[in-house]
């Protein structure tokens, strides 16, 4: 149960495109189209931005989009808001009936 | 309102156990996968245990597996977590959190979580 690899940081400027990925292997990522994405601002709980890969849940902004290919999955966040300043991340269901999460990105608007 | 409430986190010593409580409500709680995610002081997410709509069914990480139970009581709208054999390496703040419809690929509402010290 190796966690997913994340970068450790990411930054951008508002109203740039920034893409956070997520490398896992052909038992997790590979194998299931049941990534997940959480954001995470410091001292709060974390949440559920993106599911099953590309799917949104209600009230979460279409600024945020997933997608995968192969073993790596990512997350985009376009039109970037100081809000979104946040860790974070990545999940995937694995072959031995586990979840397994990323290191976390930290991802800091300049 | 969806609400997931954790309890019974503390300071215990190695090896003691402990058991962490997580009362849910705004939601029929029976519908619904539930999982403990932990995070240790200034370090990343780790997913603990997993627990379906039915009891039987239940999954753990490597980490935990054999000395952790998770349960819940559908007629009380509770889950749980029982910690034996405690560790330094333990120490984290235990989330409590509801599945989603697709069951626990997608964690939807999460607590505010359950301090837990494993020191001597």
């Amino acid at each position: 149960q190796s966690a997913l690899t994340q970068p450790a940081s990411v930054s951008g400027s508002p109203g740039q495109s920034i893409t956070i990925s997520c490398t896992g292997t052909s038992s997790d990522v590979g194998a299931y189209n049941y990534v997940s994405w959480y954001q995470q601002h410091p001292g709060k709980a974390p949440k559920l931005m993106i599911y099953d890969v590309t799917n949104r849940p209600s009230g979460v902004l279409n600024r945020f989009s997933g997608s995968k290919s192969g073993n790596t999955a990512s997350l985009t966040i376009s039109g970037l808001q100081a809000e979104d300043e946040a860790d974070y991340y990545c999940s995937s269901f694995t072959s031995s009936n586990t979840w397994v999460f990323g290191g976390g990105t930290k991802l800091t608007v300049l | 309102e969806v609400q997931v409430l954790e309890s019974g986190g503390g300071l215990v010593q190695p090896g003691w156990s402990l058991r962490l409580s997580c009362a849910a409500s705004g939601f029929t709680f029976s519908n619904f996968a539930m999982t403990w995610v932990r995070q240790a002081p200034g370090k990343g997410l780790e997913w603990v245990s997993a627990i379906s709509i039915h009891v039987d069914r239940t999954y753990y990480a490597d980490s935990v597996k054999g000395r952790f139970t998770i349960s819940r009581d559908n007629s009380k709208s509770t889950l749980y977590l029982q910690m034996y054999s405690l560790r330094a390496e333990d120490t984290a703040l235990y989330y409590c959190a509801k599945c989603g419809s697709n069951g626990c690929h997608g964690v939807d509402y999460w607590g505010q979580g359950t301090l837990v010290t494993v020191s001597s």
